[in-house]
């Protein structure tokens, strides 16, 4: 079983369309989370952090769900510039950050 | 303030040949991080600094490939003997001490081998 999983999309959705991804990880011992975003042929950017609460960013929303190992990104008002591929990343103490192989976004007009 | 800085962002090399490449950190950020992502593909971990020393090497592919850090600031990459299979984007990320998992990335060197 792979580390973090992601459904590859693409997801195709119309402007102002709310569109949720998801992403479960194997390892009960991962302590953070995040979502980064990845334009194409540019490097990733931290998008947000998940919080065990849930977290709101603006038009984004994270949360987790700890028992279930499973992580979500839900987008509201889907904008052009919001076309991009959604990585998931954790993280266990003491190791670098694991990456999903993300998730891809297309908003179009 | 400046970003991570990566050199060269393109770089075309025979095969056989070997390679440096080279990261320049955020300025105080202690932990650094490289990765390679394949056309297409997911980002994959090589290696992770803090500070001079690494204690993460497992993401090596193997031994024709070695990182080092000086002065808790610059890195290089060295891929010796280089294989077509090495032809990827090679990305540098590092982070500060307070907020390790907050990882900064450089705009990447892209290998070709020929």
């Amino acid at each position: 079983r792979k580390e973090v999983e992601q459904d590859p999309g693409p997801f195709n959705v119309p402007e102002g369309a709310t569109v949720a991804f998801n992403c479960t990880y194997s390892n009960s011992a991962s302590q953070s989370f995040f979502w980064y975003r990845q334009d194409c042929r540019k490097e990733p950017k931290l998008l947000m952090s998940v919080y065990s609460s849930g977290n709101e960013d603006g038009r984004f929303t994270a949360q987790l769900n700890r028992a279930s190992q499973y992580i979500s990104l839900l987008i509201r008002d889907s904008k052009l510039s919001d076309s991009a591929t959604y990585l998931c990343v954790v993280n266990q103490a003491g190791t670098a950050l694991i990456f999903g192989k993300g998730t891809t976004l297309s908003v179009s007009s | 303030g400046a970003g991570v800085s990566q050199s060269p962002s393109n770089k075309v090399t025979e095969k056989g040949k070997d390679v440096e490449l080279r990261c320049d950190p955020i300025s105080g950020h202690t932990a650094l991080y490289w990765y390679r992502q394949r056309l297409g593909q997911g980002l994959e971990f090589l290696i992770y600094f803090q500070g001079n020393s690494a204690p993460d090497k497992s993401g090596l592919p193997s031994d024709r490939f070695s990182a080092e850090r000086t002065g808790e600031s610059v890195s290089t990459l060295t891929i010796q003997r280089t294989q077509q299979e090495d032809s990827a984007v090679y990305l540098c990320a590092s982070s500060s001490r307070a907020v390790l998992y907050e990882q900064y990335f450089g705009p990447g060197t892209r290998l070709t081998v020929t």
